[in-house]
Protein backbone atom coordinates (compact mmCIF):
# COMPACT_ATOMS: atom_id res chain seq x y z
CA UNK A 1 0.00 0.00 0.00
CA UNK A 2 0.86 3.77 0.32
CA UNK A 3 3.32 4.79 2.40
CA UNK A 4 5.75 7.98 3.30
CA UNK A 5 8.49 7.69 5.46
CA UNK A 6 10.72 10.51 6.64
CA UNK A 7 13.10 11.09 9.67
CA UNK A 8 11.33 12.44 12.91
CA UNK A 9 13.64 14.81 13.71
CA UNK A 10 16.13 17.45 12.57
CA UNK A 11 18.22 20.25 14.50
CA UNK A 12 19.84 22.64 12.40
CA UNK A 13 21.99 26.17 13.24
CA UNK A 14 20.42 29.16 12.45
CA UNK A 15 21.56 30.43 9.11
CA UNK A 16 22.81 26.94 7.90
CA UNK A 17 20.49 25.00 5.44
CA UNK A 18 17.83 22.38 6.60
CA UNK A 19 17.80 19.63 4.31
CA UNK A 20 14.56 17.51 5.11
CA UNK A 21 14.39 13.64 3.20
CA UNK A 22 11.19 11.34 2.02
CA UNK A 23 10.91 8.38 0.77
CA UNK A 24 7.66 7.37 -0.63
CA UNK A 25 6.05 4.13 -2.45
CA UNK A 26 3.65 4.94 -4.62
CA UNK A 27 4.75 5.32 -8.12
CA UNK A 28 1.81 6.40 -9.29
CA UNK A 29 1.80 9.47 -7.42
CA UNK A 30 0.71 12.17 -9.30
CA UNK A 31 2.02 15.43 -7.00
CA UNK A 32 4.51 15.30 -4.05
CA UNK A 33 3.74 18.17 -1.37
CA UNK A 34 6.00 19.49 1.72
CA UNK A 35 3.63 21.31 4.11
CA UNK A 36 4.34 23.08 7.29
CA UNK A 37 2.67 22.85 11.18
CA UNK A 38 3.41 25.14 13.30
CA UNK A 39 2.35 24.44 17.38
CA UNK A 40 -1.05 23.97 17.44
CA UNK A 41 -2.00 24.79 13.94
CA UNK A 42 -3.04 23.53 10.72
CA UNK A 43 -0.80 22.38 7.77
CA UNK A 44 0.29 25.49 5.55
CA UNK A 45 1.31 24.15 1.94
CA UNK A 46 4.85 24.86 1.33
CA UNK A 47 5.62 23.88 -1.98
CA UNK A 48 4.74 20.57 -4.24
CA UNK A 49 6.49 19.17 -6.92
CA UNK A 50 4.69 17.76 -9.81
CA UNK A 51 6.00 13.66 -10.22
CA UNK A 52 7.31 14.69 -13.79
CA UNK A 53 10.11 17.76 -12.14
CA UNK A 54 13.51 16.83 -11.25
CA UNK A 55 13.67 19.93 -9.27
CA UNK A 56 11.66 22.93 -8.19
CA UNK A 57 12.95 26.58 -6.46
CA UNK A 58 11.23 28.76 -4.97
CA UNK A 59 12.51 31.86 -3.00
CA UNK A 60 14.86 29.92 -0.06
CA UNK A 61 13.20 26.54 -0.80
CA UNK A 62 14.11 23.87 -3.15
CA UNK A 63 12.63 20.47 -3.85
CA UNK A 64 14.42 17.75 -5.31
CA UNK A 65 12.74 15.06 -6.17
CA UNK A 66 14.12 11.47 -7.78
CA UNK A 67 11.55 9.29 -9.11
CA UNK A 68 13.69 6.37 -9.98
CA UNK A 69 14.51 6.13 -6.17
CA UNK A 70 11.29 7.50 -4.93
CA UNK A 71 13.06 10.08 -3.09
CA UNK A 72 11.83 13.83 -2.50
CA UNK A 73 14.25 16.05 -0.27
CA UNK A 74 13.32 20.19 0.68
CA UNK A 75 15.77 22.27 1.65
CA UNK A 76 15.46 25.29 3.18
CA UNK A 77 18.25 27.72 3.07
CA UNK A 78 19.76 30.61 5.22
CA UNK A 79 17.22 29.17 8.19
CA UNK A 80 15.59 30.92 10.35
CA UNK A 81 13.94 30.75 13.69
CA UNK A 82 10.36 31.51 12.18
CA UNK A 83 11.50 28.16 10.02
CA UNK A 84 10.66 25.85 13.30
CA UNK A 85 7.83 23.72 13.08
CA UNK A 86 7.05 20.32 11.92
CA UNK A 87 7.05 19.50 7.74
CA UNK A 88 5.06 16.92 6.33
CA UNK A 89 6.35 15.26 3.21
CA UNK A 90 2.95 13.73 1.25
CA UNK A 91 1.92 12.43 -1.86
CA UNK A 92 -1.02 12.35 -3.64
CA UNK A 93 -2.82 9.47 -5.58
CA UNK A 94 -6.14 10.01 -7.11
CA UNK A 95 -7.46 12.28 -4.42
CA UNK A 96 -6.06 11.26 -1.31
CA UNK A 97 -3.23 12.63 -0.01
CA UNK A 98 -1.08 10.67 2.17
CA UNK A 99 1.36 11.82 4.54
CA UNK A 100 4.21 10.76 6.40
CA UNK A 101 4.91 11.58 10.20
CA UNK A 102 5.93 14.68 9.83
CA UNK A 103 9.84 15.95 10.54
CA UNK A 104 10.57 18.19 13.50
CA UNK A 105 12.48 21.46 12.37
CA UNK A 106 14.67 22.54 15.28
CA UNK A 107 16.88 25.83 15.19
CA UNK A 108 19.91 26.06 17.40
CA UNK A 109 20.97 29.27 17.74
CA UNK B 1 -6.56 32.55 -2.55
CA UNK B 2 -8.72 29.66 -1.76
CA UNK B 3 -9.48 30.05 2.59
CA UNK B 4 -10.80 26.87 4.80
CA UNK B 5 -12.50 27.94 7.90
CA UNK B 6 -12.61 25.60 10.76
CA UNK B 7 -14.54 25.59 14.17
CA UNK B 8 -14.24 25.33 16.80
CA UNK B 9 -10.15 25.40 17.06
CA UNK B 10 -10.35 23.90 20.61
CA UNK B 11 -13.60 22.39 22.50
CA UNK B 12 -13.35 20.24 25.89
CA UNK B 13 -16.43 17.90 26.00
CA UNK B 14 -17.89 15.35 28.74
CA UNK B 15 -17.60 11.65 28.15
CA UNK B 16 -20.58 10.17 26.07
CA UNK B 17 -21.44 13.45 24.61
CA UNK B 18 -21.79 14.80 21.14
CA UNK B 19 -19.26 17.11 19.34
CA UNK B 20 -19.87 18.76 15.92
CA UNK B 21 -17.04 20.25 13.84
CA UNK B 22 -17.89 22.62 11.11
CA UNK B 23 -15.88 23.13 8.36
CA UNK B 24 -16.24 25.97 5.84
CA UNK B 25 -14.75 27.02 2.83
CA UNK B 26 -14.96 30.79 2.61
CA UNK B 27 -14.55 31.87 -1.02
CA UNK B 28 -15.31 28.79 -3.13
CA UNK B 29 -17.32 25.93 -3.20
CA UNK B 30 -15.66 22.31 -2.30
CA UNK B 31 -17.94 19.62 -3.42
CA UNK B 32 -15.59 17.11 -1.95
CA UNK B 33 -13.79 17.79 1.80
CA UNK B 34 -11.58 15.54 3.52
CA UNK B 35 -11.06 14.36 7.54
CA UNK B 36 -7.98 13.87 9.22
CA UNK B 37 -7.19 12.69 12.86
CA UNK B 38 -3.38 13.41 13.95
CA UNK B 39 -2.48 11.75 16.90
CA UNK B 40 0.51 13.62 19.19
CA UNK B 41 3.86 13.28 17.16
CA UNK B 42 1.81 11.68 14.67
CA UNK B 43 0.77 11.48 11.01
CA UNK B 44 -2.23 12.48 9.41
CA UNK B 45 -5.17 10.40 9.15
CA UNK B 46 -7.56 10.15 6.16
CA UNK B 47 -10.34 9.75 7.96
CA UNK B 48 -13.30 10.05 5.46
CA UNK B 49 -14.06 11.74 2.03
CA UNK B 50 -17.02 14.05 2.21
CA UNK B 51 -18.86 14.18 -0.57
CA UNK B 52 -21.72 17.30 -1.19
CA UNK B 53 -25.21 15.33 -1.73
CA UNK B 54 -23.67 11.96 -1.20
CA UNK B 55 -22.67 9.83 1.87
CA UNK B 56 -19.30 9.73 2.71
CA UNK B 57 -16.48 7.38 2.12
CA UNK B 58 -14.60 6.05 5.28
CA UNK B 59 -11.09 4.80 5.07
CA UNK B 60 -11.01 1.36 6.69
CA UNK B 61 -11.15 0.95 10.28
CA UNK B 62 -12.81 4.47 11.04
CA UNK B 63 -16.94 3.61 12.14
CA UNK B 64 -19.05 5.46 10.42
CA UNK B 65 -21.44 5.21 13.00
CA UNK B 66 -19.16 7.21 15.53
CA UNK B 67 -18.07 10.12 12.79
CA UNK B 68 -20.81 11.12 11.05
CA UNK B 69 -20.08 13.45 8.31
CA UNK B 70 -22.18 16.08 6.86
CA UNK B 71 -21.70 17.66 3.49
CA UNK B 72 -25.33 19.25 3.08
CA UNK B 73 -23.63 22.55 0.91
CA UNK B 74 -21.05 22.98 -1.34
CA UNK B 75 -19.04 25.07 1.46
CA UNK B 76 -20.04 23.22 4.39
CA UNK B 77 -19.04 20.35 5.95
CA UNK B 78 -19.47 18.63 9.75
CA UNK B 79 -17.82 16.28 11.40
CA UNK B 80 -19.80 15.46 14.37
CA UNK B 81 -18.02 12.84 17.11
CA UNK B 82 -20.93 10.79 18.57
CA UNK B 83 -21.03 9.20 22.14
CA UNK B 84 -17.34 10.68 22.47
CA UNK B 85 -14.97 8.61 24.80
CA UNK B 86 -11.24 10.18 25.83
CA UNK B 87 -9.66 8.08 23.42
CA UNK B 88 -11.62 10.25 21.01
CA UNK B 89 -9.28 13.13 22.50
CA UNK B 90 -7.00 14.26 18.85
CA UNK B 91 -6.42 16.46 16.74
CA UNK B 92 -8.80 17.03 13.35
CA UNK B 93 -8.11 18.62 10.44
CA UNK B 94 -10.24 19.56 7.21
CA UNK B 95 -9.33 19.98 3.61
CA UNK B 96 -10.92 20.56 0.73
CA UNK B 97 -9.61 20.90 -2.91
CA UNK B 98 -9.33 24.19 -4.21
CA UNK B 99 -11.09 25.63 -7.33
CA UNK B 100 -9.37 24.26 -10.25
CA UNK B 101 -8.38 20.65 -8.84
CA UNK B 102 -4.43 20.53 -8.98
CA UNK B 103 -2.31 20.55 -6.51
CA UNK B 104 -4.96 22.95 -4.79
CA UNK B 105 -5.80 21.16 -1.20
CA UNK B 106 -6.40 23.90 1.71
CA UNK B 107 -6.27 23.22 4.97
CA UNK B 108 -8.36 24.57 8.00
CA UNK B 109 -6.53 25.71 11.38
CA UNK B 110 -7.84 22.20 13.02
CA UNK B 111 -9.95 21.39 16.07
CA UNK B 112 -8.62 20.31 18.91
CA UNK B 113 -10.82 17.93 20.66
CA UNK B 114 -10.63 16.94 24.74
CA UNK B 115 -12.74 14.24 26.17
CA UNK B 116 -13.33 14.04 30.17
Amino acid sequence: GEDVEQSLFLSVREGDSSVINCTYTDSSSTYLYWYKQEPGAGLQLLTYIFSNMDMKQDQRLTVLLNKKDKHLSLRIADTQTGDSAIYFCAERGGDKIIFGKGTRLHILP
Amino acid sequence: GAVVSQHPSRVICKSGTSVKIECRSLDFQATTMFWYRQFPKQSLMLMATSNEGSKATYEQGVEKDKFLINHASLTLSTLTVTSAHPEDSSFYICSARAPGGGHGYTFGSGTRLTVV
